[in-house]
């Protein structure tokens, strides 16, 4: 059985650092053809794709926030880590990261409760 | 990025209903489709991947067809638990993008 959950701070001021992890299990970071990924969806909007890291490290991000995010992976701890730079008020949305079963198909069969990350002074 | 069009944005409808949701890529995406439910506060679901295979424990009544630039998706009878909102996303490629999202409200 696969699961997946978020944690991060709920509350960060613009142009801090947001640093989320994903905790996962029923599935390892070390098995081929394996991925997380991580999306996002602002209150009342619809989903962004942001990253996603695979198995191998290979490591794919959404073009338009490229500069902002790093994704890793911890195999032994079963977590993966999202960082965003410079956070602004935009970026307020819930965050999900979510398990993608076939490499090179970013598309989603298991997904976190998700994380509401509000970004406010 | 493949821009992902849905139509209709919302509908109203009743139980035992056939609804039909409509997503249009701006470029061809062969059979690299998926469809999504959300109910509110909730993470998506996946229902249907590669345009037409249903996910395992996703009922029958879902189901979805297309290919290139056309797609569908189709409840044959609405339920009372299906009433929520579905997204469209491809991963033809790099980088995934989703549909603005059908809200199926109640009628």
């Amino acid at each position: 059985q696969i699961t997946l959950k978020e944690s991060g701070p709920t509350l960060v001021k613009p142009t801090q650092t947001l640093t989320l992890t994903c905790t996962f299990s029923g599935f390892s970071l070390s098995t081929s053809g394996v991925g997380v990924g991580w999306i996002r969806q602002p209150p009342g909007k619809a989903l962004e794709w942001l990253a996603l890291i695979y198995w191998d490290d290979d490591k794919r991000y959404s073009p338009s926030l490229k500069s902002r995010l790093t994704i890793t992976k911890d195999t032994s701890k079963n977590q993966v880590v999202l960082t965003m730079t410079n956070m602004d008020p935009v970026d307020t949305a819930t965050y999900y990261c979510a398990h993608d079963p076939v490499v090179t198909e970013y598309y989603f069969d298991y997904w976190g409760q998700g994380t509401l990350v509000t970004v406010s002074s | 990025a493949i821009r992902m069009t849905q139509s209709p944005s919302s509908l109203s409808a009743s139980t035992g209903d056939r609804v039909t949701i409509t997503c249009r890529a701006s470029q061809g995406i062969s059979s690299y489709l998926a469809w999504y439910q959300q109910k509110p506060g909730k993470a998506p679901k996946l229902l249907i991947y590669a345009a037409s295979t249903l996910q395992s424990g996703v009922p029958s009544r879902f189901s979805g067809s297309g290919s290139g630039t056309d797609f569908t998706l189709t409840i044959s009878c609405l339920q009372s638990e299906d009433f929520a909102t579905y997204y469209c996303q491809q991963y033809y490629s790099y980088p995934p993008t989703f549909g603005q999202g059908t809200k199926v409200e109640i009628k």
